[in-house]
């Protein structure tokens, strides 16, 4: 695609819920991060993937945080059991090889937890 | 671990003036990179201007400049004949220069507002 689309653009979830945000990447892209943004903050990394591989999930703040990608294209980002604190844009980026070639960002999904 | 720091909450600038707003970061790596981002209220963050380490000059697009001094740790942004478009939040960030798939590290952001 002509850049990295996520949806929805705006969550609105129930404290317990789960939630589920796509990031389609640039085509070809072999890299692929999340971040997350929390109000007034600068995003703050949580997890990569290079394909289908996840190679980095160190930003991940519990275990209710699960992401993959399982034909190296889209990711999914899951929230289980969403939370007050959970509430923040996700960003998602993706780069041609990600061996520091430039990172390209989608619009993000605003998720609001209530 | 790599911090970057951003000292300047809010700017303001008046339309076709020069604002310079500042960054600081730490590291122990020598092989870096370092980005100015762009976020307007649509959230996408958008690559402003980018500089590698290893070189001494200053990156420079267009009415974006930087002053990058490496022994202070210290990658100001210089944006003359300021725009009402430049009007954003801007953030500094840190990229390792070795091994693939490392991440970003972004300061708190500046958020700037030209005035008419």
């Amino acid at each position: 695609g002509a850049g990295v689309s996520q949806s929805p653009r705006y969550k609105v979830a129930k404290r317990g819920q789960d939630v589920a945000l796509r990031c389609d990447p640039i085509s070809g892209h072999v890299s692929l991060f999340w971040y997350q943004q929390a109000l007034g903050q600068g995003p703050e990394f949580l997890t990569y993937f290079q394909n289908e591989a996840q190679l980095d999930k160190s930003g991940l703040p519990s275990d209710r945080f699960f992401a993959e990608r399982p034909e190296g294209s889209v990711s999914t980002l899951k929230i289980q059991r969403t939370q007050q604190e959970d509430s923040a844009v996700y960003l998602c980026a993706s780069s041609l090889t990600g061996m520091n070639t430039e990172a390209f960002f989608g619009q993000g999904t605003r998720l609001t937890v209530v | 671990a790599q911090t970057v720091t951003q000292s300047q909450p809010e700017m303001s600038v008046q339309e076709a003036e020069t604002v310079t707003l500042s960054c600081t970061y730490d590291t122990s790596e020598s092989n870096y990179y370092l980005f100015w981002y762009k976020q307007p209220p649509s959230r996408q963050m958008i690559l402003v201007i980018r500089q590698e380490a290893y070189k001494q000059q200053n990156a420079t697009e267009n009415r974006f400049s930087v002053n990058f001094q490496k022994a202070a740790k210290s990658f100001s942004l210089k944006i003359s004949d300021s725009q009402l478009g430049d009007t954003a939040m801007y953030f500094c960030a840190f990229l390792r220069g070795r091994g693939s798939g490392s991440r970003l590290t972004f300061g708190e952001g500046t958020q700037l507002t030209v005035n008419p």
